[in-house]
């Protein structure tokens, strides 16, 4: 069975600090994908990044990055020089096939992030 | 803004009664997921939509039901409705290739079951 941990559940850090929010993941499959989702206190799901198994490539968008790590079965995000419009739940998730071209996501149980002016 | 659209924001319920909960997919996706999200928890997997028929699902009983419509569009309906249904529940849709496809959220209906 796939399963993703975040270990963390409380990350709190001021302003202009960077932050590294960890997830370790399960898989038996040879070929899944890994994501990052934010929550803010809205509710809504909103999509930062998808890496398939095979690119194990770092990734940067502006001020996030992803590091993943076949070796240890990693994935973990960072922000750098946080800001206050980072404060949200975030998740990161693991597609598992179900049939076919289907899948469907296992979410660990997020971690809380709180940035302060 | 991902497009998928949710209705009602928020329910209220007292146990025992039924429950229907829809979503619009974003424009040309064709698979819709329902996800339960429990306070403080991740969102569990329910189940899945392809082409108007049940494609896969988690560990949720038989109470929890869905139709998928020929717009994409889906609705999510809970029968007998018991306190611990109490939760987010998000729809997410996706175009299928090679399920690889990345799923969008929708802004979730809160229930609360009384």
């Amino acid at each position: 069975a796939q399963k993703v941990t975040q270990a963390q559940t409380e990350i709190s850090v001021v302003e202009k600090e960077d932050v590294t929010l960890d997830c370790v993941y399960e898989t038996r499959d040879t070929t899944y994908y890994l994501f990052w989702y934010k929550q803010p206190p809205s509710g809504e799901l909103v999509f930062l990044i998808r890496r398939n198994s095979f690119d194990e490539q770092n990734e940067i968008s502006g001020r996030y990055s992803w590091n993943f790590q076949k070796s240890t079965s990693s994935f973990n995000f960072t922000i750098t020089a946080s800001q206050v419009v980072d404060s949200a739940v975030y998740f990161c998730a693991l597609s598992e096939t179900i049939t076919g071209a289907n899948s469907k996501l296992t979410f660990g149980k997020g971690i809380t992030l709180s940035v302060r002016p | 803004e991902t497009g998928v659209t949710q209705s009602p924001t928020h329910l209220i319920k007292t146990r025992g009664q039924q429950v229907t909960l829809r979503c619009s997919s974003q424009s040309g996706h064709n698979t819709v997921s329902w996800y339960q999200q429990a306070l403080g928890q991740g969102p569990q997997f329910i189940f899945q939509y392809y082409r108007e028929e049940e494609n896969g699902r988690g560990n949720f009983p038989p109470r929890f039901s869905g139709l998928q419509f020929p717009n994409y569009s889906s609705e999510l309906n809970v029968n007998a409705l018991e306190l611990d249904d109490s939760a987010l529940y998000l729809c997410a849709s996706k175009q299928v290739r090679g399920g690889t496809d990345t799923q969008y959220f929708g802004p979730g209906t809160r229930l609360t079951v009384l």
